[in-house]
Formats: structure tokens, sequence, C-alpha cells
């Protein structure tokens, strides 16, 4: 079955310094989504790729989808500390298959 | 709008003991889903009504039934708890399959 694959699994960064999570997949995928869950709290969608080699931006937020679409990245730059939480990213299909997550914490 | 109510918000089970984890959602979304949270782990699937009338197995099924009541409605039933069942779970909806997902609060859910 497809398998969803997310690495780090745990980050801490200086508040200020850029954070990257890479999430890869073992099949190709149609599209790819991200998701962030604040501690306590529910995954809340952020964004979704569609399209070889997408790039898209939220504010300090970076979406990136491969060229393949097996894999996705997401790139924060200069931290704040409201972005710590977990981020998934999530394969296609009629039933989502959610990533591992990366855990960010960030340090003030 | 709500969104996406879950209820009880907190819930603590006996060994044994049944009962049922509601969700309801007023945005008109045709999809609803079930996920479990263990601690430190992602979302896994339990179970999924693709649309008002249907629904289908999802990552792990065992020891759990559900009903799309209508619409808006799609229940969680545990019918015999048990200590592995201990975690939080999510109901979820959306329009689609193209379309991100909108996640209740979660219930979190202990079996001593």
């Amino acid at each position: 079955g497809q398998q969803v694959m997310q690495i780090p699994q745990y980050q801490h960064v200086q508040e200020g310094e850029d954070f990257t999570t890479y999430c890869n997949s073992s099949t190709t995928l149609s599209n790819i989504q991200w998701y962030k869950q604040r501690p306590g709290g529910h995954p809340v969608f952020l964004i979704q790729l569609v399209k070889s080699g997408e790039v898209k931006k939220q504010k300090r937020l970076t979406f990136q989808f491969g060229e393949a679409k097996k894999n996705s990245s997401l790139h924060i730059t200069a931290t704040q500390t409201t972005d710590v939480g977990t981020y998934f990213c999530a394969g296609p299909s009629n039933k989502l298959i959610f990533g591992t997550g990366t855990r960010l914490q960030v340090f003030p | 709008n709500a969104g996406v109510t879950q209820t009880p918000k907190f819930q603590v089970l006996k060994t044994g003991q049944s009962m049922t984890l509601q969700c309801a959602q007023d945005m008109n979304h045709n999809s609803m889903y079930w996920y479990r949270q263990d601690p430190g782990m992602g979302l896994r699937l339990i179970y999924y009504s693709a649309s008002e009338g249907t629904t289908d197995k999802g990552e792990v099924p065992n020891g759990y039934n559900v009903s799309r009541l209508n619409k808006r409605e799609f229940s969680l039933r545990l019918e015999s708890a048990a200590p592995s069942q201990t975690s939080v779970y999510f109901c979820a909806s959306r329009v689609g399959s193209n379309y991100g997902y909108t996640f209740g609060s979660g219930t979190r859910l202990t079996v001593v």
C-alpha cells in the first residue's frame, strides 16, 4: 500500500532560523496536501499541490512538489514561535494517507 | 458556521464498555472520515464515508463500526473498548477528494 514518510521526525530551531521538512511517497502522487497541527490541537489544512514541479508560497512558507510527483517539501523562512507544531503531508485518494509528521520546536 | 463538531471532548471508559463518538458538520460536505492519533504518531484512518449512504474501511478498522446517519452526521462506535483504543479521535470532512480536510477538535478517549 501507499506509504508517506517525512523527515526529519523532530526539528528544534532558534527563532529566526529556517526550517525544512521533506515528504516522500512510495508511489506517484496525483496531488499532495500539507497540514499543521498545533500542540494539543487539531490538524489544519494549509495547501494542496497538484502540478509537477509546482511551487506555492504563503507568506514565510514555501511548498514544493517534486518533478516526479513522489516528493514534496515545506520550507519556513525565519521561523517564529507561532510556527511551533507538527507539519503533516498527506497523499491523495478517497482516503488521505498522512505522513509521519515533523514536529517543529522554536526557541525564542 | 461551527464547521466540524465532535462530542464528547473527553471520555474515560472501562475495558469492555461501549460508546459512540458523534461527529456533525454543517458545511454540506460529501465525504467524512474518522482518524485516530496516538502519542507522537501520525493520523491513521479508521473508516470513511465518501458520500451519504456509503462507508468503507480504512487502515485500522478492527474494533470499530460507523454509521453515516445522514449527510451531516458520521458516528464511530466502539462495541467493546480495549486499552489499545486509548487515543485521540478526529473526525474530518471535505467537499470531495481533491479538497482539504476540515477537522473537528477531537475526542480524547482513555480506556482503563
